[in-house]
């Protein structure tokens, strides 16, 4: 079975720019999640989505980060604009089943100058 | 709220020795407890779970048992291999949906 799917791998930006990080989960898999890793601490996490609707978002910023997940399938996580603390590993998981074991991609290592 | 904490590392440890990395949570309800796996490089893995009280899940030699009345699930290892070197994350799912991860803790093993 393929993998959890993320691009890019790596994204230096200025702050004030915007990225976006794309995610393909698991085929099959109905819950993904969208986990922001600083530096020397463990996973928070940013949004999670059941098929295409928001189960939790709450400790999304709002203000700045956006996400999708069309069709069920594949999601967007976009930052408008950067702030130099959004330096982090952006992680994408997908899961199946309750409890939930949690499938993860190899992130997205983004750089705020 | 929910927590998860794990015992500061980094640990360093000779090859063959004995290992126990520390967790404790806090959950109302009757959480699911997890350890993954993040060896350089790659993504975070799924190394065992427990999913109700007095559960011990194991794999590639590691165990850890769900004890309700300490709130605990301390991973263990009784001999440990260069191999073994990665970044520990204990976790805890519960029927809020949410899984929550504790800071990590970096194991090196010394040949």
């Amino acid at each position: 079975e393929a993998g959890v799917a993320q691009s890019p791998r790596y994204k230096i930006i200025e702050k004030r720019q915007s990225v976006a990080f794309w995610c393909n989960p698991i085929s099959g898999h109905a819950t993904l999640y969208w986990y922001q890793q600083i530096l020397g601490q463990g996973p928070k996490l940013l949004i999670q989505f059941q098929n295409n609707g928001v189960v939790d978002d709450s400790q999304l910023p709002k203000d700045r980060f956006s996400a999708e997940r069309l069709k069920g399938v594949d999601s967007t996580l976009k930052i408008q604009p950067a702030k130099l603390e959004d330096s982090a590993v952006y992680l994408c998981a997908s899961s199946a089943y309750d409890p939930p074991v949690l499938h993860f991609g190899n992130g997205t290592r983004l750089t705020v100058t | 709220g929910d927590s998860v904490t794990q015992m500061e590392g980094p640990v360093t440890l000779s090859e063959e020795a004995f290992l126990t990395i520390n967790c404790t949570y806090t959950a109302t309800g009757y959480p699911s407890l997890f350890w993954y796996v993040q060896y350089p490089g790659e993504g975070l893995q799924l190394l065992l779970k427990a999913t109700k009280a007095d559960d011990k899940g194991s794999n590639k030699g590691f165990e850890a048992t769900y004890r309700k009345e300490t709130t605990s699930f301390h991973l263990e290892k009784g001999s440990v291999q260069v191999s073994d070197s990665a970044v520990y994350f204990c976790a805890l799912h519960t029927g809020g949906f949410k899984t929550i991860f504790g800071a990590g803790t970096r194991l090196f093993v010394k040949a």
